[in-house]
């Protein structure tokens, strides 16, 4: 079965200051991650995904994230937070043909 | 890629009634699938709207309050039945390029529904 653990519900960051949004994840095989964003009142995009080739994958807006196996972990930074990426932000396990989301991690950013 | 609208972007109903909410794709694709997302949670798949077939609903929901068609490979609805206010929610329809589980979804930019 597969599932995924958002570990924090909200993070609160000055803008300027990294950021670190925690995500562990269960899969019973080689598993298929995603991070997608999703700003109030829009849609879901798509920030990376991780697919079995590199496992630290980089994204738009300067996000990244890397795929540690042996912690079963996905983990999404940002070396400077920017006003504008305060939002919602989702990770995402693929299998059996369906995707399982998080709970979602509300970010903050601090002027 | 694909890029996804859908129709109504919101949407204020009565009880007892019923919605149809439609999502057009501007490219063909695979999948799609709709899901609810209540306000402030996580995004709930309802069920996975098949080409030429009855959809495939997830646990705790069933055709009858919201059945979905899809007619061709770029367009499918979904509506909501007999509505209570405990159906009012953001749907979201999103789509598929091929079957293999890493293949990203993209998503419309969902229906804000509210039952009173």
């Amino acid at each position: 079965a597969q599932s995924v653990t958002q570990l924090d519900s909200h993070v609160s960051v000055s803008e300027g200051t990294p950021v670190l949004l925690r995500c562990n994840y269960s899969s019973s095989y080689s598993p298929s991650l995603f991070w997608y964003v999703q700003h109030p009142n829009k849609g879901l995009q798509l920030l990376l995904k991780y697919t079995s080739a590199a496992t630290l994958v980089k994204g738009i807006n300067g996000f990244e994230a890397e795929f540690k196996k042996s912690e079963t972990s996905f983990h999404l930074t940002k070396p400077s937070a920017h006003m504008s990426d305060a939002a919602e932000y989702f990770c995402v396990v693929s299998g059996s043909n369906q995707f399982y989301f998080g709970t979602g991690t509300s970010l903050t950013v601090i002027p | 890629s694909a890029v996804i609208s859908q129709k109504p972007s919101r949407d204020i109903c009565q009880r007892g009634t019923s919605l149809t909410i439609q999502c057009q794709v501007d490219s063909q694709v695979t999948m799609m699938f709709w899901y609810r997302q209540q306000p402030g949670q996580s995004l709930t798949l309802i069920a996975t709207a098949n080409q030429g077939s009855e959809a495939t609903y997830e646990s705790g929901f069933v055709i009858d309050k919201f059945p979905i068609s899809r007619p061709n490979l770029t367009f499918s609805t979904l509506t909501v039945s007999n509505m209570s206010p405990e159906d009012s929610s953001i749907y979201l329809c999103s789509a598929q390029h091929g079957t293999s589980g890493s293949n990203e979804q993209y998503f419309g930019p969902g229906t804000r529904l509210t039952v009173t």
